[in-house]
C-alpha cells in the first residue's frame, strides 16, 4: 500500500513570495490533516478535512494560509505572502473515516522543509 | 482541551542500556494516546497507541508504553537501546469527540552511546 505523498521535499523562497504545497493521502482515506512543525518543536494542526469539506481550520493563520481539497482526494496548502516564521516542516496525514468502525490511525507523509529567507 | 508534556528534549542512553522517555497528558475525558519516531529529514511513524484497551501496549521494534490514569502518565520504554533507535520522539493525545486531530508534545531527541 502506497503511503502519503508530499511534493516538493524541500523549498526555498524569499520573503513576501508564495508558495505551494501537494499531497496526495492513502487511497481510500477520507480524513486529511495538515499540520507545521516549527524546528525543536512538535507538529501543530493547521486545518482538518473531512473529504472536501473543512472540519477544524481554527489554527490556520487565515490571512495568509489556504487550503483546499478538491473532489475529496489531494490536497495543496497555500502561502501567501511567506514570512520569515513561516519556515518549518509541513506535514501531511491521513486517516479512514471515523465512521468505518475501526481506530483511525494517521499516517503522515515525509514532509515539506519550507526554509523563508 | 488536551495537552501532553514529555519531560527531558535529550536523553542519552548507552547501547544496551534501558530507555526510558516520559510523556504526562492532561484531559477532561477518556484520552487516546500516542509514540510516534521521527528520523531525520523523515516523517512520523507510528509506534504504538493506547485505545482504552489493555492500559500496557506494546509496539513496534521492541517499544511498550503503559498508560496509568492516577499518574496521567504514558511513558515510552525499552529493556535494550539499539543504535537504531536514535531519533526524536512525539507523544501525543487525542479525544474521541469532536477535533480529531492529534496534540502533540515538544519531542524528546534519543541519542544511543556505543
Amino acid at each position: 500500500e502506497a503511503g502519503v505523498a508530499q511534493s516538493p521535499r524541500y523549498k526555498i523562497i524569499e520573503k513576501r513570495q508564495s508558495v505551494a504545497f501537494w499531497c496526495n493521502p492513502i487511497s481510500g482515506h477520507a480524513t486529511l490533516y495538515w499540520y507545521q512543525q516549527i524546528l525543536g518543536q512538535g507538529p501543530k494542526l493547521l486545518i482538518q478535512f473531512q473529504n472536501n469539506g473543512v472540519v477544524d481550520d481554527s489554527q490556520l493563520p487565515k490571512d495568509r494560509f489556504s487550503a483546499e481539497r478538491l473532489k475529496g482526494v489531494d490536497s495543496t496548502l497555500k502561502i501567501q505572502p511567506a514570512k520569515l516564521e513561516d519556515s518549518a516542516v509541513y506535514l501531511c496525514a491521513s486517516s479512514l473515516d471515523p465512521g468505518t468502525g475501526g481506530f483511525e490511525t494517521q499516517y503522515f507523509g515525509p514532509g515539506t522543509r519550507l526554509l523563508v529567507l | 482541551a488536551q495537552s501532553v508534556t514529555q519531560l527531558g528534549s535529550h536523553v542519552s542512553v548507552s547501547e544496551g542500556a534501558l530507555v526510558l522517555l516520559r510523556c504526562n497528558y492532561s484531559s477532561s475525558v477518556p484520552p487516546y494516546l500516542f509514540w510516534y519516531v521521527q528520523y531525520p529529514n523523515q516523517g512520523l511513524q507510528l509506534l504504538l497507541k493506547y485505545t482504552s484497551a489493555a492500559t500496557l501496549v506494546k509496539g513496534i521494534n521492541g517499544f511498550e508504553a503503559e498508560f496509568k490514569k492516577s499518574e496521567t502518565s504514558f511513558h515510552l520504554t525499552k529493556p535494550s537501546a539499539h543504535m537504531s533507535d536514535a531519533a526524536e520522539y512525539f507523544c501525543a493525545v487525542r479525544v474521541d469527540t469532536g477535533r480529531r486531530a492529534l496534540t502533540f508534545g515538544s519531542g524528546t531527541r534519543l541519542q544511543v552511546q556505543p
